[in-house]
């Protein structure tokens, strides 16, 4: 079985100081993990995903994640916040042991960005 | 624009009252599922379909069904509405039912059962 563990509920930075998000994981397979970011009234959106290929991963407003699996982590950081990064992320764990209910869903952190 | 749009956006209604979440992607995306977002929980499966006539159950399916006519289209039906189903519900897709392909959300339907 998988499982995801976001270990903040909510993480308050100030504007241009770094983001760190914490995700842990365990799975019984080679997973594939992901990074969602959800805006108010907003559908999740695809930040960086990881599939066994290099293990820091680039995403989108220059977010960057970092597997290690000795650590079973996957921590979401950018080096400087910005107010619009101001939203819920969830770090999402996928392996192939449950074919067509891949997904499981860490509980979620919410980033808070103070001006 | 490629998407996943699901209608309503909002639903306050009483318990009982049948009522049908629509999702529609453009996409050509053979799978599709459906969630639900608790404060805390994350997002939990409902159901899946891996494509076309194909459904099987998520998590969480007690008092949902679904339906995959279409390959675009995903319905989401609750019979007997309880207020235990007030929530968040988000519609997803992605090209094929694999672990290492992200998927497409939609907006999100949120419901109120009275």
């Amino acid at each position: 079985a998988q499982s995801v563990t976001q270990l903040d509920s909510h993480v308050s930075v100030s504007e241009g100081t770094p983001v760190l998000l914490r995700c842990n994981y365990s799975s019984s397979y080679s997973p594939s993990l992901f990074w969602y970011v959800q805006h108010p009234n907003k559908g999740l959106q695809l930040l960086l995903k990881y599939t066994s290929a290099a293990t820091l991963v680039k995403g989108i407003n220059g977010f960057e994640a970092e597997f290690k699996k000795s650590e079973t982590s996957f921590h979401l950081t950018k080096p400087s916040a910005h107010m619009s990064d101001a939203a819920e992320y969830f770090c999402v764990v996928s392996d192939l042991e449950n074919a067509g209910n891949m997904l499981t869903f860490g509980g979620g952190t919410r980033l808070m960005v103070k001006p | 624009e490629a998407q996943v749009t699901q209608n309503p956006r909002y639903l306050i209604t009483v318990t009982g009252k049948k009522l049908t979440v629509t999702c529609s992607q453009n996409m050509n995306h053979e799978y599709m599922s459906w969630y639900r977002q608790d404060p805390g929980l994350g997002l939990r499966q409902i159901y899946y379909s891996m494509n076309v006539e194909v459904t099987d159950k998520g998590d969480v399916p007690e008092g949902y069904k679904v339906s995959r006519k279409e390959k675009r289209n995903f319905p989401l039906i609750l019979e007997s509405p309880s207020p235990n189903q007030t929530s968040l519900y988000f519609c997803a897709s992605s090209f094929e039912g694999r672990s290492n392909q992200p998927q497409h959300f939609g907006d999100g339907t949120r419901l109120s059962i009275l």
